[in-house]
């Protein structure tokens, strides 16, 4: 089946970055495939915010504007493996982090169908 | 603020159909599929519904539907493990980005 399986949880300091992994499995990551993978963060009792998502097989990417500049996302085709990475964190960067699968095969992307377990990030002196 | 408008709560009872409503406008629900998400105690989120096609072991009691600018998430025959957060999402064309709603709570009684 298809599954997700993110990186564990990470504590940084202000101003330091964080790198999430977000390994693929059950399905084709990027050979002639339509899927994305999206990057969803959730503040605590906040809801889900998106960051961005990127296409494993064209490496096409695309961040939400409030991340612009501090979110890096790339993928390692050879261990389907998507990787999100934030710079200058602050302390309202403590989150989970989630990634997720997207269907891009249509006019436009669908809704995330299938989601990692999450990767707790504290932002923290 | 969410670009999307959902119920903050919502209860029923075992057996009893409920309906969650997102509200959004031409550039985002209007225009491309919602999808709906439900957070168990903050956990991870699952899928539920992609636009009113059920994703692989959902239950088939969940159901979605979409009106103009409004989609709907009916949960018919509630069971005690639907409890949880539920969150709606789509594509919003004037934000280029993926909006959110603010989450209905689904109460068990």
């Amino acid at each position: 089946q298809v599954q997700l399986v993110q990186s564990g949880a990470e504590v940084k300091k202000p101003g330091a970055s964080v790198r999430v992994s977000c390994k693929a499995s059950g399905y084709t990551f990027s050979d002639f495939t339509d899927y994305s993978i999206h990057w969803v963060r959730q503040a605590p009792g906040q809801g889900p915010e998106s960051m961005g998502r990127i296409n494993p097989n064209t490496g096409v990417r695309h961040s939400a504007r409030k991340f612009q500049g501090r979110v890096t996302m790339t993928t390692d085709t050879s261990i389907s493996t998507a990787y999100m990475e934030l710079s200058g964190l602050r302390s309202d960067d403590t989150a989970v982090y989630y990634c997720g699968r997207v269907d891009c095969g249509g006019v436009y992307c669908l809704p995330v169908d299938t989601w990692g377990q999450g990767t707790p990030v504290t932002v923290s002196t | 603020q969410s670009a999307l408008t959902q119920e903050a709560s919502v209860s029923g009872t075992v057996g009893q159909e409920v309906t969650l409503s997102c509200a959004g406008n031409s550039n985002n629900v209007g225009s491309y599929a919602v999808g709906w998400y439900q957070q168990i105690s903050q956990g991870a989120p699952k899928t539920v519904m992609i636009g009113d096609s059920l994703p692989s072991g959902i239950p088939d009691r969940f159901s979605g539907s979409k009106s103009g600018t409004t989609a709907s998430l009916t949960i018919s025959g509630l069971q005690p493990e639907d409890e949880a957060d539920y969150y709606c999402s789509t594509w919003d064309f004037s934000l280029s980005d993926w909006v959110f709603g603010g989450g209905t709570k689904v109460t068990v009684l």
